[in-house]
């Protein structure tokens, strides 16, 4: 699986629009963008994914560079819930391989 | 719908005992995964057990192994406690093969002392 870059921490006022960049230029062609976040003393939570094309759910958007070596996930209006640390994850899904590859995320704070 | 379920949620031993941790998948789902989250760092896979057996493995010593029932569920043990075993056991399932996200439990906090 590919290896991803988040910057470590990240600052956003509530409210706003909160940007999640992600680097992994080294994906593979059948590699999916997989977010997920962390609130304290929580298990990881999902949130999305995608494979080249922007994506959209209750809860972010996903916008996928065309090259494919970076992302964005979007948090349209954070709040202070939004509070936890982002991982952006390059995963193979082919049958049977179930491993994620977590590495140490963005921590974002939402500011009031 | 319940989702994945984990216990006991904290657990308390000391070297060289032994420990197992137990995870219900959520409804629908056939595969588990287990996780070891350190202080500090991200979740680091320990294996994968879909149809009662280990189908993918991570870079954990063999005193790691686990077991899934016919129902699902799964259980990881863990053999002569290290103090550095300590750390957050996280249980994952999913539907094989499906492309679907995998759904975490909030784990199970383990302490050696």
């Amino acid at each position: 699986d590919a290896k991803t870059t988040q910057p470590p921490s990240m600052d956003c006022a509530e409210g706003r629009a909160a940007n999640l960049p992600c680097n992994h230029s080294t994906i593979s062609g059948n590699e999916y963008v997989y977010w997920y976040r962390q609130i304290h003393s929580q298990g990881p939570q999902y949130i999305i994914h995608g494979l080249k094309n922007n994506e959209t759910n209750e809860m972010a958007s996903l916008i996928i560079t065309e090259d494919r070596k970076s992302s964005t996930l979007i948090l349209p209006h954070a709040t202070l819930r939004d509070t936890a640390v982002y991982y952006c994850i390059v995963r193979w899904p082919n049958f049977g391989n179930e491993k994620l590859t977590f590495g140490t995320g963005t921590r974002l704070t939402i500011i009031p | 719908d319940a989702g994945v379920t984990q216990s006991p949620t904290h657990l308390i031993k000391t070297r060289g005992q032994q420990v197992t941790l137990r995870c219900s998948p959520k409804s629908g789902h056939d595969t588990v995964s287990w996780y070891q989250q350190a202080l500090g760092q991200g979740p680091q896979f320990i294996f994968q057990y879909y149809e009662e057996e280990e189908r993918q493995r991570g870079n954990f010593p063999d005193r790691f192994s686990g077991h899934q029932f016919p129902n699902y569920s799964s259980e990881l043990n863990v053999n002569a406690l290290l103090l550095g075993d300590s750390a957050l056991y996280l249980c994952a399932s999913s539907l094989r093969g499906h492309n679907q996200p995998q759904h975490f439990g909030d784990g199970t906090r383990l302490s050696i002392l």
